[in-house]
């Protein structure tokens, strides 16, 4: 049983333009949320979080919106850059007395110059 | 600044063998410890995790191990390799803040069992 779904295995996404990517969950004791980026044959880079108590977290080019209602996030990316390019995973994590974080399956992202 | 270590980078060991993957975390005190395994067309799955030393907390059974003989030392051990244990292995630390805070990985290591 898949806690946190991505289902979007892969998506490409011309420069300069916004990047979304989705992650799905279906645990409601999930009450912090992950995306963290991953180039190929390296560990995964931190990204971005947020808590379950906000509906939305910036950082510069990375803003990812939660919906607790529809047990559903989404990361986005304006602008999109080549160096980008990279499977982008969402994880998730319960509150206090847990340490596992859940991943999902990840979505390659592509952006083409 | 925190720093993570996996070593090798890369093994490949044939059926039946031992195995010894080695994560140390530079800069920090008292992390929270993990294993990770992402295997061919799967998400990350974790091993292992440990929050202090000689506290090592097993999430899926197989026949793998973990120890952790120092606080900022974290071993994975076989005592015989499985086709099914070749992955990309990675290792995790997080600050002693609780389970919600951000975990950062290391570099991975990629181990193809033959």
């Amino acid at each position: 049983d898949q806690q946190v779904k991505q289902n979007s295995p892969s998506l490409s996404v011309q420069e300069g333009r916004i990047s979304i990517l989705n992650c799905d969950y279906t645990n409601s004791m999930f009450d912090y949320f992950l995306w963290y980026k991953k180039y190929p044959a390296e560990g995964p880079t931190f990204l971005i979080s947020i808590s379950s108590i906000k509906d939305k977290n910036e950082d510069g080019r990375f803003t990812v919106f939660l919906n607790k209602s529809a047990k559903h996030l989404s990361l986005h990316i304006v602008p999109s850059q080549p160096g980008d390019s990279a499977v982008y995973f969402c994880a998730a994590i319960y509150g206090a007395g847990s340490y596992q974080l859940t991943f999902g399956k990840g979505t390659k992202l592509s952006v083409i110059p | 600044s925190q720093t993570i270590h996996q070593w090798p980078a890369t093994l490949v060991q044939p059926v039946g063998s031992p195995l010894s993957l080695e994560c140390t975390v530079e800069g920090t005190s008292n992390p929270n410890l993990y294993w990770y395994r992402q295997a061919a067309g799967r998400g990350l799955q974790l091993l292992f995790y440990s929050v202090g030393i000689g506290q090592i907390s097993s999430e899926v059974p197989q026949n793998l191990s973990a120890s952790r003989p120092q606080d900022r030392q974290f071993i994975l051990s076989s005592k015989k390799l499985l086709l099914s244990d070749s992955g990309f292995y990675l290792c995790a630390w997080s600050r002693d803040q609780g389970s919600s805070d951000t975990q950062y990985f290391g570099p991975g290591t990629r181990l193809t069992v033959l």
